[in-house]
């Protein structure tokens, strides 16, 4: 079975700060590993995903993660935070079924303070 | 840029009424899921539909559930009879590939609440 573990639930940065949301994954197989954002009142919206290849991932918005094996990791990180950053952020991986399944944490939101 | 909608964006209802949650995904896509996320809990699969069959189900998705492809835009997820541990949100999300790795674009999701 496969689950995913995104530690702690609320987090707080200062704008302009480094951004460091935190996620961890189990998976018996090769994991396929996204992040998704939810702004207010809206659906998720991919950030960006490891399938294969490069373990350095970037997404839109200036976001980006590493997918680090030996941990079983894949935290989320952005160089400096802005306002509009402050949303709720989920880290999700597929199951190992053909229908991809995907199974996700619990999420953490982002707070962006002035 | 094409998106996934869905209707209504809040439905009020009592127990034990059925309710339909409808979406309309991304008109080339092929493959369609649902999810459900209670209040302060994780975002959970309920059911992935392709070729007007369900390829997957969790545990969650009983009896009282059933989806269906209507037409050629619509895809709905009905309760038959809801349950006060029915209120959630519910996602509806699409891909125009199955298997992992694909990308699944996500509606805005409909928010159910059962008195």
């Amino acid at each position: 079975a496969q689950s995913v573990t995104q530690l702690g639930s609320h987090v707080s940065v200062s704008e302009g700060a480094l951004v460091l949301l935190r996620c961890n994954y189990s998976s018996s197989v090769p994991p396929y590993l996204f992040w998704y954002v939810q702004y207010p009142n809206q659906g998720l919206q991919l950030l960006l995903k490891y399938t294969t290849g490069a373990t350095l991932v970037k997404g839109i918005n200036g976001f980006e993660a590493e997918f680090k094996k030996s941990e079983t990791s894949f935290h989320l990180t952005k160089p400096s935070a802005h306002m509009s950053d402050a949303a709720e952020y989920f880290c999700a991986v597929t199951s190992s079924s053909n229908t991809g399944k995907l199974i996700f944490g619990q999420g953490t939101t982002l707070q962006v303070k002035p | 840029e094409p998106e996934v909608t869905q209707t209504p964006s809040h439905q009020v209802t009592q127990m034990g009424q059925e309710v339909i949650l409808r979406c309309v995904p991304i008109s080339n896509h092929l493959y369609f899921y649902w999810y459900r996320q209670i209040l302060g809990q994780k975002v959970e699969f309920l059911v992935s539909f392709y070729n007007n069959e369900i390829s997957e189900k969790s545990e969650i998705f009983d009896d009282q559930f059933s989806v269906e492809r209507p037409d050629g835009s619509n895809f709905t997820l009905k309760i038959r009879s809801t349950k006060l541990e029915d209120s959630a949100m519910y996602f509806c999300a699409s891909s125009d590939e199955a298997g992992a790795g694909e990308t699944q674009y996500f509606g805005p999701g409909t928010r159910l609440l059962v008195l």
